[in-house]
């Protein structure tokens, strides 16, 4: 169970272009999704916290009209690297949550290349 | 906000040697303590977690120890094999599973024949 499906798992876009990354909950509701960054050889930093139906909640220094967070429903959430630059290149993951113990799993990742 | 440091940075061991892997968190009121195994390019696995109630949890050749007053947490892995190399993350949340985790820097851990 908790399993969690990450799309793409790599991009590469010009800079200047908008990149939608999505992460769907198979196989339970995610109630909660995180979107964290990690640069490589580094630890994953929280960007944002969404709840089903209502608006992220974003750690600070992640600008929130930049990288935007939508989850529509209980099983998907996407983040939207808005005009892209290459200091946005870095790996993102999702991370899904639902109720109970093993409600809980990271999607595969998605390695942003902004040239 | 929590903060979790994690201690060493690299780890290189023997294959059966024993690996430990320590972390330390600020915040009192975190309660859910997980480990997470990633290799290179592939996304965090859970690999054991403990929760506030619990000092002391173990699964295999796994085992995580919890001092809720020393606020720190440590990750033991006994008879390591090859296929254990890979990097280590510690993470602290409050509020359990369904909260925010705030990730250590991360142990890459080699093992060697």
């Amino acid at each position: 169970g908790a399993v969690v499906s990450q799309h793409p798992s790599r991009v590469i876009c010009k800079s200047g272009t908008s990149v939608k990354i999505e992460c769907r909950s198979l196989d339970f509701q995610a109630t909660t999704m995180f979107w964290y960054r990690q640069f490589p050889k580094k630890s994953l930093m929280l960007m944002a916290t969404s709840n089903e139906g209502s608006k992220a909640t974003y750690e600070q220094g992640v600008e929130k009209d930049k990288f935007l967070i939508n989850h529509a429903s209980l099983t998907l959430s996407t983040l939207t690297v808005t005009s892209a630059h290459p200091e946005d290149s870095s790996f993102y993951i999702c991370s899904a949550r639902g109720q109970g113990a093993m409600r809980d799993g990271f999607g595969s990742g998605t390695q942003l290349s902004v040239l | 906000g929590e903060n979790v440091e994690q201690h060493p940075s690299t780890l290189s061991v023997q294959e059966g040697d024993s690996a430990v892997i320590k972390c330390t968190y600020s915040d009192s009121a975190s309660n859910y303590f997980p480990w997470y195994k990633q290799e290179l390019g592939k996304r965090p696995q859970l690999i054991i977690d403990i929760r506030s109630n619990v000092g002391e949890k173990k699964d295999q050749r796994i085992a995580v120890t919890l001092n809720k007053t020393a606020k720190h947490f440590s990750l033991h892995i006994t008879e390591t094999q090859p296929e254990d190399s890979a990097v280590y993350f510690c993470a602290a949340s409050i509020g359990g599973t369904a909260s925010k985790l705030t990730f250590g820097t991360g142990t890459r851990l080699q093992v060697t024949l």
